[in-house]
């Protein structure tokens, strides 16, 4: 079946732009995470629903960063004002139960802030 | 605070050889342990997990291990190929954390013909 899939695979914005960047999940996933991945890095955690409850938001790095999912399925992440240390892979996991459960990934979207 | 380290960093072995790559956690409870495989460019992709009811797993060339006492956990992979080549992440779910992956830094592995 499909897997995780995201949009745009690349975005270059100017510093200061406006991002949005989507995830669709595998169907029928409760389970949203969204990461973030520098060059080199492993991915660190941003934020994570179940369903369209976002319960968990303690990785977003400053407040131009938002998530929402407002109909249990596609997530939007947006960074306000981007900065260049807002360049990395934007990655998003889904996973069809809550708790210890496998985690599938989206092929991410390289955001070059320039 | 929840934390993963992985060691080692990079790893070159030769076709047929076995690789190890082993990661520690932090004191906290853990209760899950998954391993991805991230090829250049590529998106992780899960090889293998564990779960701390578990000591060890094996589906084909890969394995692990989990020492709950010594909080290490081990991923193992026989009779290496050269498609075997990518980055290795090991990651833990914290008890308590919403069930959000903490990654360690990854192993660059390179199998040599």
């Amino acid at each position: 079946g499909a897997g995780v899939s995201q949009s745009p695979r690349y975005k270059v914005a100017k510093r200061g732009q406006d991002v949005a960047l989507r995830c669709d999940p595998i169907s029928g996933h409760v389970s949203l995470f969204w990461y973030q991945q520098a060059l080199g890095q492993g991915p660190e955690f941003l934020t994570y629903f179940q369903n369209e409850a976002q319960l968990d938001k303690s990785g977003l790095p400053s407040d131009r960063f938002f998530a929402e999912r407002p109909e249990g399925s596609v997530s939007t992440l947006k960074i306000q004002r981007t900065q260049q240390e807002d360049s990395a892979v934007y990655l998003c996991a889904s996973s069809n139960r809550t708790g210890t459960y496998e985690q599938y990934f989206g092929p991410g979207t390289r955001l070059t802030v320039t | 605070g929840e934390n993963v380290e992985q060691h080692p960093s990079t790893l070159s072995v030769q076709e047929g050889d076995s690789a190890v790559i082993k990661c520690t956690y932090s004191d906290s409870a853990s209760n899950y342990f998954p391993w991805y495989k991230q090829e250049l460019g590529k998106r992780p992709q899960l090889i293998i997990d564990i779960r701390s009811n578990v000591g060890e797993k094996k589906d084909q060339r890969i394995a692990v291990t989990l020492n709950k006492t010594a909080k290490h956990f081990s991923l193992h992979i026989t009779e290496t190929q050269p498609e075997d080549s990518a980055v290795y992440f090991c990651a833990a779910i914290f008890t308590g954390t919403a069930s959000k992956l903490t990654f360690g830094t990854g192993t660059r592995l390179q199998v040599t013909l």
